[in-house]
């Protein structure tokens, strides 16, 4: 298994801020992914980030708003850009372990958009 | 495309009741089938899987069948706990993505 946490654990932002969240995960791993979930919701994946390339993003989400680095085999961030209520949201990162079957989650990162 | 469809809450019960949460899949192949669960103000948890038609998946007391004649992967258990209380999501494997159930959430009264 792997351990997972992000930093911050929530923030109330102000709206047209941005805000960059931490993940970092106790070994080396390929594929980390970045989610949202919004309340009551299911999640949503953002984007998938593997070390050394540009991270690949889902429909509906972009670069320019959710930027993402992955600097080495244990950590990533998300930014979250220009936000707006709408962006209020738990904002999880997860790893996929070595077999391939199973996503380990962080505790996630709270935001609320004011 | 691939999708998740589970039922909606909140699913209310007694203590040591019986839970059955119902989770159907539309997937080309042979996905693999997860179910997480969400305590209340914790982190996502993988609760069980199952890799193949016809494994059951176990843990804590709840366990799910891999059924591809009814491309069902239900999650129950026998007696729930008012511990059990969370938020439970269906999901399954697609080309190493997970593709989630909008989540049911339980609550255990005691």
């Amino acid at each position: 298994s792997a351990v997972i946490s992000q930093k911050p654990s929530r923030d109330i932002c102000q709206r047209g801020t941005s805000l960059t969240i931490q993940c970092q995960v106790d070994s080396q791993v390929t594929m980390m992914f970045w989610y949202r979930q919004q309340p009551g919701q299911s999640l949503t994946l953002i984007a998938t980030a593997n070390q050394g390339s540009e991270a690949t993003y889902e429909s509906g989400f972009v670069i320019d708003k959710f930027p993402i680095s992955r600097p080495n085999l244990t950590f990533s961030t998300l930014t979250v850009s220009n936000m707006s209520p709408e962006d209020s949201s738990i904002y999880l990162c997860s790893v996929e372990d070595k077999s391939g079957y199973e996503q380990f989650f962080g505790p996630g990162t709270r935001l609320t958009v004011l | 495309g691939n999708s998740v469809t589970q039922m909606e809450g909140p699913v209310t019960l007694s203590e040591e009741a019986f839970l059955t949460i119902n989770c159907t899949y539309t997937a080309t192949g042979y996905p693999s089938l997860f179910w997480y669960v969400q305590y209340p103000g914790e982190g996502l948890q993988l609760l069980l899987k199952a890799t193949k038609a016809d494994d059951k998946g176990s843990n804590k007391g709840f366990e799910a069948t891999y059924r591809k004649e009814t491309t069902s992967f239900h999650l129950e258990k026998g007696s729930v706990q008012v511990s059990d209380s969370a938020v439970y999501f269906c999901a399954l494997d697609s080309n190493y993505q997970l593709i989630w159930g909008a989540g049911t959430k339980l609550i255990i009264k005691p």
